[in-house]
């Protein structure tokens, strides 16, 4: 089996601060995805990769920036972190776009001050 | 835009008693969605649990079971006797232009 790995788990920053979170997958998946998760409510698509150096626009991706420079990493970057997006933000991957099965990290909780 | 519709919050069944948690989803995009359920157990990542991509079929997994009717477009899952280990967070999910759209999941709580 694979795993995806989140780091950090905790990412504290100030109001206004560019933050990066990083995912890593071995499961030599094609698709990697980067979900944000509020309080009581579903997850929602911020974006989203099908190879090495692609990137999609989901739902939400105002205010945030993707890198996938490998098959195996995906990071994502609040622009100017604000205290109302306070969320766990979950990365997983897949192996193609095709609505397959998806492999889901331990998600990383991003706490604005 | 499409959705999925999870109604309970939080749903509490004594031990061995059966379960149903509902999941409604939106038939607005051409044709019949790919259906999920992925379950978060405590201190582990979200997880598929069942997978139904056949519109009237049934998936089943440890137990459990969810019977895609696209009459009712309805996707809920049930489990005749419930245990300890299957406090959980449950979300529903339909595919939709190869992205996942998800219900704001649903809590199961054990009573012993």
């Amino acid at each position: 089996g694979g795993i995806i790995t989140q780091t950090p788990k905790f990412l504290i920053g100030q109001e206004g601060q560019k933050l990066t979170l990083k995912c890593q997958q071995n499961f030599n998946h094609d698709t990697m995805y980067w979900y944000r998760q509020d309080s009581g409510k579903g997850l929602r698509l911020i974006y989203y990769s099908i190879t090495e150096n692609d990137l999609q626009k989901g739902d939400l991706s105002e205010g945030y920036d993707a890198s996938r420079e490998k098959k195996s990493s995906f990071s994502l970057t609040v622009t100017s972190a604000q205290k109302n997006e306070m969320a766990v933000f979950l990365c997983a991957s897949s192996i193609d776009k095709s609505g397959n099965t998806l492999y889901f990290g331990e998600g990383s909780r991003l706490i604005v001050v | 835009g499409d959705s999925v519709t999870q109604t309970e919050g939080q749903v509490t069944v004594s031990e061995s008693k059966s379960l149903i948690i509902n999941c409604t989803y939106s038939a607005t995009s051409i044709g019949y969605p790919n259906l999920f359920w992925y379950v978060r157990y405590p201190g582990e990542g979200l997880q598929l649990l069942l997978k139904v991509i056949t519109a009237g079929q049934k998936g089943s997994s440890r137990g459990f079971e969810a019977t895609y009717n696209k009459e009712a477009t309805s996707f809920h899952l049930q489990k005749a006797s419930v245990q300890e280990s299957d406090s959980a967070v449950y979300y529903c999910a339909r595919d939709s232009n190869y992205q996942l759209i998800w219900g704001s999941g649903t809590k199961l709580i054990i009573k012993p």
